[in-house]
């Protein structure tokens, strides 16, 4: 069975960094494309980064072009996202999402969410 | 960038129901559209993939339609566990954009 386990949400200032992790098992980690959405609260879903089964490519939602990292490794079955220069905007619960396994299906697998909250 | 606008943001309706909900591209995306279930304090859940392809394990009673710029997800009758929020995305993109989501209230 597929599981993805985020972690490491928080309270942090806003200029602050967080490091997100997702702790995937079930299935052959390093054969698909990973991805984080996140969801501010009350509101929808906003599409945040991929990454490819090998680490590229990499892709960012404008809004967090330079101030995220996303990464991965395959050996230990984890995803990870850096998030630096953080503003209250960004606080939301964040999801690390699995593609489909016939990777044009949109994402099929979801982990259970990690909240931020960027506030002073 | 191609943008998703989903309508009603909110329906009221009760169980038994037949109830669609409207999934709007900017642009052709032809049939690369998927939709998903959230229920409130959950991750979504994918229901249907390219635009009318029903996930295994979800009710029948759940079907998706359309090409190009505009497509429908129906429930046929609705059930007690239906009452939840619905999110289309377009799937074929570096950034797959998702619409701004229907709220199916009980009425």
């Amino acid at each position: 069975e597929v599981h993805l386990v985020e972690s490491g949400g928080g309270l942090v200032q806003p200029g602050g960094s967080l490091r997100l992790s997702c702790a995937a098992s079930g299935f052959t980690f390093g054969n698909y494309e990973m991805n984080w959405v996140r969801q501010a609260p009350g509101k929808g879903l906003e599409w945040v980064s991929s990454i490819g089964s090998g680490g590229t490519p990499i892709h960012y939602a404008a809004s967090v072009q330079g101030r995220f990292t996303i990464s991965r490794d395959n050996a230990k079955n984890s995803l990870y996202l850096q998030m630096n220069s953080l503003r209250a905007e960004d606080t939301a619960v964040y999801y690390c999402a699995r593609i489909h396994a016939d990777y044009v299906s949109g994402f099929q697998y979801w982990g259970q969410g990690t909240l931020v909250t960027v506030s002073s | 960038d191609i943008q998703m606008t989903q309508s009603p943001s909110t329906l009221s309706a009760s169980v038994g129901d037949r109830v669609t909900i409207t999934c709007r591209a900017s642009q052709s995306i032809s049939t690369w559209l998927a939709w998903y279930q959230q229920r409130p304090g959950k991750a979504p859940k994918l229901l249907i993939s390219k635009a009318s392809s029903l996930e295994s394990g979800v009710p029948s009673r759940f079907s998706g339609s359309g090409s190009g710029t505009e497509f429908t997800l129906t429930i046929s009758s609705l059930q007690p566990d239906d009452f939840a929020t619905y999110f289309c995305q377009y799937f074929n993109s570096y950034a797959p954009p998702f619409g701004q989501g229907t709220k199916l209230e009980i009425k």
